[in-house]
């Protein structure tokens, strides 16, 4: 099975500017969730989706939002960028059921200037 | 806030010694603990999931859980260099929705 792919890559942004970040997971996973990964904060949640629902959110500002299509494709926004939001930004996803293994794709690096 | 909490490190250890990390969460309702294992550079790999209390082997890496005393443990046997990196205690909330990291501690292996 493929994993779970992330793009792009790489991205610089200058502040104020919005970005859009894209996550194909595992096939036949359902669940995506995100997470921004910086040296002082470590690995942070940043919200989780089930088959197109946001289930849980985690504690960020308004200005990071996300969705997930039908084929469980998910995007996050990230509006009015700020020096704070150069980060690794990571997708998992996870099958949905019992067991909440979830797996990473390579992450999406984020540099704002 | 539910937290979860690891030793910072740097844990340094020979080769062919076992490794012990650890790691302590404060939600008391949690279910289901990970270790992950990050590269410089990389994404985080899953290598262990337990959801029993008890000890669950696989190959050279057992993780051990102690629901009473909220603790999880990863022990790693005849360490290797390549075993050198990042780990990351992770554990579920109750609804299965989120994980919340531990800020991990690096390990380091010297041949």
């Amino acid at each position: 099975k493929a994993g779970v792919t992330q793009t792009p890559r790489y991205l610089i942004k200058t502040r104020g500017q919005q970005v859009t970040l894209s996550c194909s997971p595992i096939s036949g996973h359902r669940s995506v969730s995100w997470y921004q990964q910086t040296p002082g904060q470590g690995l942070q949640f940043l919200f989780e989706y089930f088959s197109e629902t946001q289930r849980n959110k985690g504690n960020f500002p308004g200005r990071f939002s996300g969705r997930q299509f039908s084929n469980s494709r998910s995007e996050m926004n990230v509006s009015t960028l700020e020096l704070g939001d150069s980060a690794l930004y990571l997708c998992a996803s996870a099958s949905g059921g019992a067991t909440y293994e979830q797996y990473f794709g390579p992450g999406t690096r984020l540099t704002v200037t | 806030q539910k937290e979860v909490e690891q030793n910072s490190g740097p844990l340094s250890v020979p080769e062919g010694a076992i490794a012990s990390l650890n790691c302590t969460y404060s939600d008391r309702g949690s279910q289901s603990f990970f270790w992950y294992r990050q590269y410089s550079g990389k994404s985080p790999e899953l290598i262990m999931s337990i959801y029993s209390n008890g000890d669950k082997e696989d190959g050279r890496f057992t993780a051990q859980l102690n629901k009473a005393s909220q603790y999880v443990s990863l022990l790693i046997r005849d360490s290797q260099p390549s075993d050198s990196a990042t780990y990351l205690c992770a554990v579920a909330n109750q609804a299965g929705t989120a994980l919340i990291f531990g800020k991990g501690t690096t390990l380091s292996v010297s041949s």
